[in-house]
């Protein structure tokens, strides 16, 4: 079955440091790789997906992530984090066409 | 087009009554999904829907929960006899297809219950 781990439940970083929220997944096959992000009171935004190809993703808000097979991990990254970025995240492996499992999430706390 | 709206985004109710919330996808999202999300965890899938067809649905949608989509759009998901372990917040997210390289899903803001 599915399953992702995100090992950290809290991280916290000062602002303009740089970022690596972890992220491993379990599954058989190709895995298709989602981080979402989201803020207090609201929904789940798509921040970068994989799917095949170059292993380094970029997505928005300045954010990237490695696809490592070797290491069935999703690992997501930002050089120099804003205030704006304190949220939960979420990585998510999805089966072609179906549901997503989501991992745990990890909270981001920004100090200035 | 203002994306996925759910309604009510919040519902508190006393244990033993019925809820209905209520999810409006984005116009022509053939897929419409429903998630539960509980305090410290991810969302956790409960059901989908293809159109007005239900193709999948958890092990943790028990008999008490039901949900429909009848004519292919908004779509309802109700909870009868609400227990406390019931209480969470519920999403709902549509795609236009299923989720492949050129298709995103979509989320509400969701609706939190609260079973007292």
């Amino acid at each position: 079955a599915q399953s992702v781990t995100q090992p950290d439940i809290h991280i916290t970083v000062s602002e303009g440091a740089s970022l690596e929220l972890r992220c491993n997944y379990s599954y058989g096959a190709t895995p298709y790789l989602f981080w979402y992000v989201q803020s207090p009171g609201q929904g789940l935004q798509l921040l970068l997906k994989y799917f095949s190809g170059d292993t380094l993703v970029q997505g928005i808000k300045g954010f990237e992530a490695e696809f490592k097979r070797s290491q069935s991990s999703f690992n997501l990254r930002k050089p120099s984090v804003h205030w704006s970025d304190a949220a939960e995240y979420f990585c998510a492996v999805g089966a072609y066409g179906n549901k997503l499992v989501f991992g745990a999430g990890t909270i981001l706390r920004v100090k200035s | 087009d203002t994306g996925v709206s759910q309604n009510p985004r919040h519902k508190i109710t006393k244990r033993g009554q019925n809820v209905t919330f209520r999810c409006d996808p984005i116009s022509e999202h053939n897929r419409l999904y429903w998630y539960r999300q509980t305090l410290g965890q991810g969302p956790e899938f409960l059901t989908y829907f293809q159109n007005e067809a239900q193709l999948e649905k958890s092990r943790l949608l028990s008999d008490r929960f039901s949900a429909e989509r009848p004519k292919g759009s908004f779509s309802t998901l109700e909870i009868q006899r609400t227990e406390q372990g019931d209480s969470a917040m519920y999403l709902c997210a549509s795609s236009s297809s299923g989720i492949g390289p050129n298709t995103e899903a979509f989320f509400g803001q969701g609706t939190r219950l609260t079973v007292v």
